[in-house]
């Protein structure tokens, strides 16, 4: 059975930094391409970060561009996103999902807040 | 970027009737995608590629569409099916989310 587990969640103060886990089990890791995904309270769905299944591409959305790190450990089965200089308009539940989005975690949350 | 328009964004259909959900992209994409979300649990796939029904997804859902234009049907309205259904395409990077459709029971 697949499963994402995230991990991370907390609250944390404007311009501080975070970083955030996604732990896989039930499929081979190291093949896939992994995204995040992230939804800000009572708003939609905003795709923010894919990592090619060796690392060898990143993308990111404009929104986190220059400020997010999608990164992984193969050896770990371990995707992270390290998020640094964060404004209260980060704050969203984060979910990582397999590379057609076929797979989600459960999601954490992250609230940036003074 | 490619942008998805959802509509309509809520809507209340009763017990037996018929719904229609459709996703208008700006420019035309090979697939479309679906998924359904419920108040506090993470987005699951319902329908694939345009028109395939994810596992354990009931016949009464179906997909349809080319081009720029997409739709999810239901064919006979049920309580579970209250949800907020949102499309993505991922033919073109970056993958964009349509704004949602929140379908209620009247």
């Amino acid at each position: 059975e697949v499963q994402l587990v995230e991990s991370g969640e907390g609250l944390v103060q404007p311009g501080s930094s975070m970083k955030l886990s996604c732990v896989a089990s039930g499929f081979t890791f190291s093949n896939y391409g992994m995204n995040w995904i992230r939804q800000a309270p009572k708003k939609g769905l905003e795709w923010i970060a894919l990592i090619y299944y060796d690392s060898s591409s990143k993308y990111y959305a404009d929104s986190v561009k220059g400020r997010f790190t999608i990164s992984r450990d193969n050896s770990k089965n371990t995707l992270y996103l390290e998020m640094n200089s964060l404004r209260s308009e980060d704050t969203a539940m984060y979910y990582c999902a397999k590379r057609d989005f076929d797979y989600w975690g459960q999601g954490v949350m992250v609230t940036v807040s003074s | 970027e490619i942008v998805l328009t959802q509509s309509p964004t809520t809507m209340a259909a009763s017990p037996g009737e018929k719904v229609t959900i459709t996703c208008r992209a700006s420019s035309s994409v090979s697939y479309m995608h679906w998924f359904q979300q419920k108040s506090g649990t993470s987005p699951k796939p319902w329908i694939y590629d345009t028109s395939k029904l994810a596992s354990g997804v009931p016949d009464r859902f179906s997909g349809s569409g080319s081009g720029t234009s997409y739709s999810l049907t239901i064919s006979s309205m049920e309580a579970e099916d209250a949800a907020t259904y949102y499309c993505l395409q991922r033919t073109s990077y970056p993958p964009t989310f349509g704004g949602g459709t929140k379908l209620e029971l009247k």
